[in-house]
């Protein structure tokens, strides 16, 4: 089981400011990471899978890179929009199906 | 195209009841995954199955839980005797090839039990 972790649990940020936040994991026996965006009452949905250290990914104005030296995944949101509002959740995974989640970071953004 | 379906969205039992949660993954997909989340956690691997088969339920309680994936039909978590402490969300997630750390999940909208 890998302990991921998520910070901070919450974020309130204004409309067209940009933001980021971050996912840290045991980087021993580390294979890929995923993020997902989850708004309320709805499925979560996949943004990224990422194995490889130095990888970025990006989908629109969300982005996300990753460490895996030291552990560390950002996810970077460009120019906030109310429809950012959800929670971001990262899952780390060893060389299986197992997805470690952390317990997410809530970003509001404020009109 | 619909994504992983899953009902009840909600569902209330009492104590030493039964609690059946329905999980339909994406047409085409034949490898579901549960996950349970408790209060102020994150979701929390217990079972990976196949069509027909239980391929790891190293996350499931060994008591009064069972999962089941037949060759038609829905995925099946079973709660047999639920106890309050069985209340969280259940979330279902299917993928279409071999489960594999870099898969995508897609995640369904997850049933919330709530024991009573």
């Amino acid at each position: 089981i890998l302990n991921v972790e998520q910070s901070p649990q919450s974020l309130h940020v204004q409309e067209g400011d940009s933001t980021n936040f971050t996912c840290s994991f045991p980087s021993s026996n580390f294979y890929a990471l995923h993020w997902y965006r989850w708004e309320t009452a709805k499925s979560p949905e996949a943004l990224f899978v990422m194995t490889l250290n130095g990888d970025e990914k990006k989908k629109g104005r969300i982005s996300a890179t990753l460490n895996t030296k030291e552990g560390y995944s950002y996810l970077y949101i460009k120019g906030s929009q109310p429809e950012d509002s959800a929670t971001y959740l990262c899952a780390s995974s060893s060389n299986d199906y197992k997805l470690s989640f952390g317990a997410g970071t809530t970003v509001t953004v404020r009109a | 195209n619909a994504g992983v379906m899953q009902n009840p969205r909600h569902l209330v039992r009492r104590r030493g009841q039964e609690a059946r949660l329905r999980c339909s993954p994406v047409k085409g997909h034949s490898h579901v995954y549960w996950y349970r989340q408790l209060p102020e956690e994150g979701l929390k691997f217990m079972v990976y199955l196949q069509k027909e088969n239980i391929i790891d339920e190293s996350g499931m309680p060994k008591e009064r839980f069972s999962a089941e994936f037949p060759k038609e039909g829905p995925s099946i978590l079973r709660i047999q005797q639920v106890v309050r402490g069985d209340s969280a969300a259940y979330f279902c997630a299917s993928s279409p090839i071999s489960g594999g750390a870099t898969d995508t999940q897609y995640f369904g909208p997850g049933t919330r039990l709530t024991v009573l």
